[in-house]
């Protein structure tokens, strides 16, 4: 079953505006990483966050964690026609048996030129 | 570096077949992780492999099988094949096994006919 659940669905925006996503998530994470898809083709891993930080950037992203409302959001500021593809949170669950990444179904951004 | 590599791109196979796909990681990493992605139930994790032996595994049926050579690449067998594995197969490799970033391949995108 889906750990994470974005919102939301489906995000259309102007270039230059602020995207903002939403991760909401049901156990305890290791860390909460992001990743971006184009049209199909492999995931981009963005940024992981861990379950101890409450904020990081990268470049344009900004990437914040709230682990008491178990929730996580993605923003993405002066957005490009690049930056449409479908974003995903993924909750590390990993211990001793080994890794799991536990995907969220994703936020479709467009952005128009 | 070069990036985790997935071959082939493309496949088409009939029922009942079986299927093997392979996947070199980035040099030097030695976890390997598949998913399964489809439009219905988005991205699911598979299994893992870290240095030869399966470390974790998803809800997955026997027919799904995997492994990894010395050299950390990794192959995944599916028997038996059945409609419903269409889907683009992920493979993503990191340096270490439970809270790693995970770098993905392009995919190969599997139709069963």
């Amino acid at each position: 079953s889906q750990q994470g659940e974005e919102d939301p669905q489906a995000l259309s925006i102007q270039e230059g505006e602020n995207a903002t996503m939403n991760c909401s998530y049901k156990t305890s994470i290791n860390n909460l990483q992001w990743y971006r898809q184009n049209s199909g083709r492999g995931l981009v891993h963005l940024i992981l966050i861990r379950s101890n930080e409450r904020e990081k950037h990268s470049g344009r992203l900004r990437v914040t964690l709230d682990t008491s409302k178990k929730s996580s959001s993605l923003l993405i500021t002066a957005s490009r026609a690049a930056d449409t593809a479908s974003y995903f949170c993924a909750t590390d669950v990993s211990n001793q048996a080994g890794t799991a990444l536990i995907f969220g179904k994703g936020t479709t951004l467009s952005v128009s030129s | 570096k070069a990036g985790v590599t997935q071959t082939p791109r493309y496949l088409i196979k009939t029922r009942g077949q079986q299927v093997t796909l392979s996947c070199s990681p980035i040099s030097g990493h030695r976890s390997v992780s598949w998913y399964q992605q489809t439009p219905g139930q988005g991205l699911q994790f598979l299994f893992e492999y870290f240095s030869e032996t399966q470390r974790n595994k998803g809800n997955f049926p026997g027919r799904f099988s995997g492994r990894q050579f010395s050299n950390s690449r990794s192959e995944m067998n599916v028997s038996t094949l059945e409609l419903g594995d269409s889907a683009l197969y992920l493979c993503a490799s990191s340096s270490g096994t439970g809270g790693y970033s995970q770098y993905f391949g392009a995919g190969t995108r599997l139709s069963v006919l």
